[in-house]
């Protein structure tokens, strides 16, 4: 039971336009959220998160959106650059259970075209 | 921002053999730490939740007595893979959370190691 979904296994996007990498959970008692980004035979590299009480989050050419009746959240890069060519992961947990582990979603592999 | 090392970033080992992973969290107190195994091509799996002076507790799935953890430290989570066989040929990945800081946190990531075993 996939409890954090990304349906996109994959996204292209000419340079300098916007990327939209989507994310679903299933979860209601997730009320953290983040994005990383992972290269191969890298560990992931953190972006950006989003706690439950705002629906926004902005940083630089990163913005993140969460909607908590859809359980919907999403990760918008604008301007596009080819270096963000990657897998990015969308991840949850919940604060109020033990230990705070983050589950993964399976990743959306982004190729940004010059 | 916090910085997690993982060592071995690759190990290559015979079938039968055991291979142990360190993870450490470098300038905070990591109290637990969690263990990623990445198949190819697919997400990065929750194999188990470190804390520091218990036992680890595990996911559904996964072998305690195949991937053995232990956290003897604050700084320190080891997992250990006990008579490696080719199919635990992986990518695993610890990251940790500085819980102490409060408040919902970022996980930092350790930058993974490759096991392969022949």
């Amino acid at each position: 039971d996939q409890q954090v979904k990304q349906n996109s296994p994959s996204l292209s996007v000419q340079e300098g336009r916007i990327s939209i990498l989507n994310c679903d959970y299933t979860n209601s008692m997730f009320d953290y959220f983040l994005w990383y980004k992972k290269y191969p035979a890298e560990g992931p590299t953190f972006l950006i998160s989003i706690s439950s009480i705002k629906d926004k989050n902005e940083d630089g050419r990163f913005t993140v959106f969460l909607n908590k009746s859809a359980k919907h959240l999403s990760l918008h890069i604008v301007p596009s650059q080819p270096g963000d060519s990657a897998v990015y992961f969308c991840a949850a947990s919940a604060s109020k259970t033990s230990y705070d582990k983050v589950i993964f979603g399976p990743g959306t592999s982004l190729s940004v075209i010059p | 921002g916090a910085v997690v090392s993982q060592h071995p970033s690759r190990v290559i080992c015979k079938s039968g053999t055991s291979v142990k992973i360190e993870c450490r969290s470098l300038d905070f107190q990591a109290t637990t730490m969690f263990w990623y195994r990445q198949f190819p091509k697919k997400s990065l799996m929750l194999m188990a939740t470190s804390n520091e002076g218990s036992k680890a507790t595990y996911e559904q799935g996964v072998e305690k007595d195949k991937f053995l953890i232990n956290h003897a430290s604050l700084t320190l989570s080891t997992l250990t893979v006990t008579s490696a066989h080719p199919e635990d040929s992986s990518f695993y990945i610890c990251s940790a959370r500085d819980l102490l800081r409060g408040g919902n946190t970022e996980a930092f990531f350790g930058q993974g190691t490759r096991l392969t075993v022949v």
